[in-house]
């Protein structure tokens, strides 16, 4: 099955910095690479997302890039502010079907 | 936003008996929808893919009979725990699955249900 390595597991960035989350994948037939971001006591939310058949996107703040050939993505946040504190995680599936998520990262921004 | 309802969010129990998870889809219809458990500080293991109109499809060292689902509308998936014990206590999580054509299904979560058996 897909094994989805996530690191690092936590990351304490400065207000304004930027923060990277990179995260590999096992299974080459994996297509659909969604991050969700999730805050304490909730259910994980979609950030954005990525399919295999393009190797970068953008949403304001948030980029996500995909290396199929490496099989890792990573995530991208800059600007970071407080709000952005909270567990992420990526995950991999094959046809948007069946996600394997990644072990999580922890981020704290620093005021 | 596509919206995904869970209830309840927190239910504390009696060892022994059973408590059901409700999980809809608010603004669009899900054939499937999965069920995730979280231990603290860990992330999401896939218990089961609920189909609707059919059986329940159970991830490797899931007990079928301990966690039962029923997806009987394209809106609504249920989870029991069954004679629930105290090493069932986790954060349960839906998500639904809205397919939108090609490539834009996504899956959207529910905000979880906390289950503490005492």
């Amino acid at each position: 099955g897909e094994n989805v390595e996530q690191h690092p597991s936590t990351l304490s960035v400065q207000e304004g910095d930027s923060a990277v989350i990179k995260c590999t994948y096992s299974d080459s037939a994996s297509n659909y690479f969604p991050w969700y971001k999730q805050e304490l006591g909730k259910g994980p939310q979609l950030i954005i997302d990525i399919r295999s058949n393009v190797g970068e996107k953008k949403d304001q703040r948030i980029a996500v890039t995909l290396n199929k050939t490496a099989k890792h993505f990573s995530l991208h946040i800059t600007e970071t502010q407080p709000e952005d504190s909270a567990v992420y995680f990526c995950a991999a599936s094959i046809n948007d079907y069946k996600l394997s998520f990644g072990a999580g990262t922890t981020v704290t921004v620093r005021a | 936003g596509a919206v995904v309802s869970q209830h309840p969010s927190r239910v504390i129990c009696k060892s022994g008996t059973s408590v059901k998870i409700e999980c809809r889809s608010l603004d669009f219809q899900a054939t499937t929808m999965f069920w995730y458990r979280q231990f603290p500080k860990k992330s999401l293991m896939l218990m089961a893919t609920s189909n609707e109109g059919s059986k329940a499809t159970y991830e490797q060292g899931v007990e079928k009979d301990k966690f039962l689902i029923n997806h009987a509308s394209l809106t609504l998936s249920t989870l029991t725990v069954t004679s629930a014990h105290p090493e069932d206590s986790s954060f349960y999580i839906c998500s639904a699955r809205r397919e939108a054509g090609g490539a834009k299904n996504i899956q959207y979560f529910g905000a979880g249900t906390r289950l503490s058996v005492l």
